[in-house]
């Protein structure tokens, strides 16, 4: 039993490049999440899939896409990479809209 | 959007002492989760509570919905207790995920 699993850990993208961030969870949940993580700043939701077939945005969701591909895998993709994109990124997930929450370990993502 | 204010941003103390974080929000939620982000960078969650206290060994999680105020307490504290405590809440209405304060940065020296 993993939990909650993203690919890749860390990343170092050109601006203007493109690429997918993974997250996987086995714990059978129906509500997943993307947040990004900058200094000095609380976490903000980028996105978030209340179940399978479904993704709304959060706080922060410019410059970013999401593909809630079954009920265990929701991705993100930056499709044009800005620097303003460099952050820490945590998928999370839950049973239910408002249950605890589960983290990935995140990914490190440095945009030049 | 709600509003979450974490004080302090930053303690230090000594091993043994009893620790307070508090957490105060500006509009009404359903619940409020306390988290525990390691020097690793991983997010553990500690509490989810909507009224009252909850209590898991060493740690006790206060709150006060009507004074929109929640503590996190640690006795007895330790230096394996060092980490980011992080405070986040589910407002009301339909809106999901969760709104974040900056976190306190604790350091429990031995």
């Amino acid at each position: 039993n993993a939990g909650v699993t993203q690919t890749p850990k860390f990343q170092v993208l050109k601006t203007g490049q493109s690429m997918t961030l993974q997250c996987a969870q086995d714990m059978n949940h129906n509500s997943m999440y993307w947040y990004r993580q900058d200094p000095g700043m609380g976490l903000r939701l980028i996105y978030y899939s209340a179940s399978e077939g479904t993704t709304d945005k959060g706080e922060v969701p410019n410059g970013y896409n999401v593909s809630r591909l079954n009920k265990r895998e929701f991705s993100l993709r930056l499709e044009s990479a800005a620097p303003s994109q460099t952050s820490v990124y945590f998928c999370a997930s839950s049973g239910t809209r408002r249950e605890t929450q589960y983290f990935g370990p995140g990914t490190r993502l440095l945009v030049l | 959007k709600n509003e979450v204010e974490q004080s302090p941003q930053n303690l230090t103390a000594q091993e043994g002492e009893f620790i307070t974080i508090n957490c105060s929000y500006s509009v009404g939620i359903s619940a409020l989760h306390w988290l525990q982000q390691h020097p690793g960078g991983g997010i553990v969650s500690l509490f989810m509570l909507s009224s009252g206290k909850k209590k898991h060994g060493r740690l006790i999680a206060t709150i006060n919905i009507q004074e929109k105020h929640s503590s996190l307490h640690i006795t007895a504290s330790h230096p394996r207790d060092s980490a980011v405590y992080i405070c986040a809440v589910h407002s009301g209405g339909g809106a999901d995920g969760l709104t974040f304060g900056k976190g306190t940065h604790l350091i429990i020296q031995p």
